[in-house]
């Protein structure tokens, strides 16, 4: 079955450093991966997504890498404030279908960002 | 324009109760989705509903009836709860209509349900 793995860890990261965090997928290659945010007590929101074509994309401070070698995404925040303390969560599509039948996730990553 | 608008935000059951969760979107989106979110396990798919007029099992369907009342609102039924069921469930909706390569998912903020 599909697998996303996250370093469900919480990741400390001090003030103006680039936080990394990485996404394992296996036994599937979905046709792109879709990145979140989650604040306690609230819904995810939609960060950012990469094609499987697309090796690196970029939004302010944010960067997602694809490797389909590796099966393995990555999510980059630099000069990170603590205001970026949050869960950041990894997806791709359940099925062949683009997404109509639903997005994976793993389980997150908390990220806290020191002062 | 409120997005995704879920409701109750809290709830208590007891054993045995029913409830239907309510979640509408405003965005005129095709697509709508269940998840449930538990500590440790991430979020799960319970139901989605491709289009308006149908609705298909998720990863964690037991337990869980849904219906798509029109293309913005669908709703989730518990008809006898278990204290398995204590969750946070969140409503979700996107654009997608088959193979779309830009189709985020837009989330609620969830109902917190506990079952004694």
């Amino acid at each position: 079955s599909q697998k996303i793995e996250q370093n469900s860890e919480a990741l400390n990261i001090q003030e103006g450093k680039t936080a990394t965090l990485t996404c394992n997928y296996t036994n599937y290659s979905p046709a792109y991966l879709q990145w979140y945010r989650q604040d306690p007590g609230r819904g995810p929101v939609f960060l950012l997504l990469i094609r499987e074509n697309e090796k690196e994309k970029r939004k302010e401070r944010l960067k997602v890498t694809f490797d389909t070698t590796l099966k393995q995404s990555l999510f980059h925040i630099t000069a990170s404030q603590p205001a970026d303390s949050a869960t950041y969560l990894c997806a791709h599509p359940r099925g062949s279908g683009g997404g109509a039948d639903g997005l994976t996730f793993g389980k997150g990553t908390h990220l806290i960002i020191q002062p | 324009n409120a997005g995704v608008t879920q409701t109750p935000k809290f709830q208590v059951l007891k054993t045995g109760q029913s409830m239907t969760l309510q979640c509408a979107q405003d965005m005129n989106h095709n697509s709508m989705y269940w998840y449930r979110q538990d500590p440790g396990m991430g979020l799960r798919l319970i139901y989605y509903s491709a289009s308006e007029g149908t609705t298909d099992k998720g990863e964690v369907p037991n337990g869980y009836n849904v219906s798509r009342l029109n293309k913005r609102e669908f709703s989730l039924r518990l008809e006898s709860a278990a204290p398995s069921q204590t969750s946070v469930y969140f409503c979700a909706s996107s654009e997608t209509l088959g193979a779309s390569y830009n189709s985020p998912l837009h989330f609620g903020n969830g109902t917190r349900l506990t079952v004694t």
